[in-house]
């Protein structure tokens, strides 16, 4: 049962590009999140989806960032027109059932975002 | 201060000596998690406590969770030098819509040979 896969592992985009992060939760796993870590810090929370749903986004900033899930495929995180500050690990988690309380998050590799 | 932060900021101790690191928190919690990440890397899942559990053991980790006083510790006994890495407690959100998960700022611990 492999883990959560996130792809690219590292990112270089100049400022004003659009950048792409996906994350392939782990089989069976329907909960996808999504964590920003700045150098030094612990991760934030961004946003939370499930399959088709955005649940909660509210981590995520109003503009320039979007995510989804789609029914088919893995969740993208897109962040348009890239600024130096968006430089960041991303770490995707992904879970079986958050309802119950008691589940761990499986959180991926992460993806290393560096604008230049 | 922000949920789940940790203290100190950064330990250092000798391999064999143990290792306390301390969360606090603000809100009610489901469960209170602690990851251990290394530079540069992604996030191992170490321990889960409920918020019903006082006290858990996983191998030479032991974590404690006090509601009353909001507040965890996680004990690393016998430490080694691949201990070395940065450790963080995580709290859910407590309203079972999500469990997003609110990181603290981390203890960085360094286990010197």
């Amino acid at each position: 049962n492999a883990g959560v896969m996130q792809n690219p592992r590292h990112l270089v985009r100049r400022r004003g590009q659009e950048a792409r992060l996906r994350c392939s939760p782990m089989k069976g796993h329907s909960h996808v999140y999504w964590y920003r870590q700045l150098p030094e810090e612990g991760l934030k929370f961004m946003v939370y989806l499930q399959k088709e749903n955005i649940i909660d986004e509210s981590g995520m900033p109003k503009e320039r960032f979007s995510a989804e899930f789609p029914k088919e495929g893995p969740s993208i995180l897109r962040i348009q027109q890239v600024v130096r500050g968006d430089s960041a690990a991303y770490f995707c988690a992904s879970s079986p059932f958050p309802g119950l309380a008691f589940h761990e998050q499986y959180f991926g590799p992460g993806t290393r975002l560096t604008v230049t | 201060s922000q949920q789940g932060e940790e203290d100190p900021q950064a330990l250092s101790i000798q391999e064999g000596e143990n290792a306390t690191m301390n969360c606090s928190y603000k809100t009610s919690i489901n469960n209170l998690q602690w990851y251990r990440q290394n530079s540069g890397r992604g996030l191992v899942h170490l321990i889960l406590i409920r918020s019903n559990e006082r006290e858990k053991h996983s191998g030479r980790l032991r974590v404690t969770l006090d509601t009353s006083k909001k507040s965890s510790s996680l004990l690393i006994t016998a430490s080694r030098a691949a201990d070395t890495a940065s450790y963080f407690c995580a709290t859910d959100a407590g309203n079972n819509a999500g469990n997003m998960l609110t990181f603290g700022g981390g203890t960085r611990l360094m286990v010197k040979p």
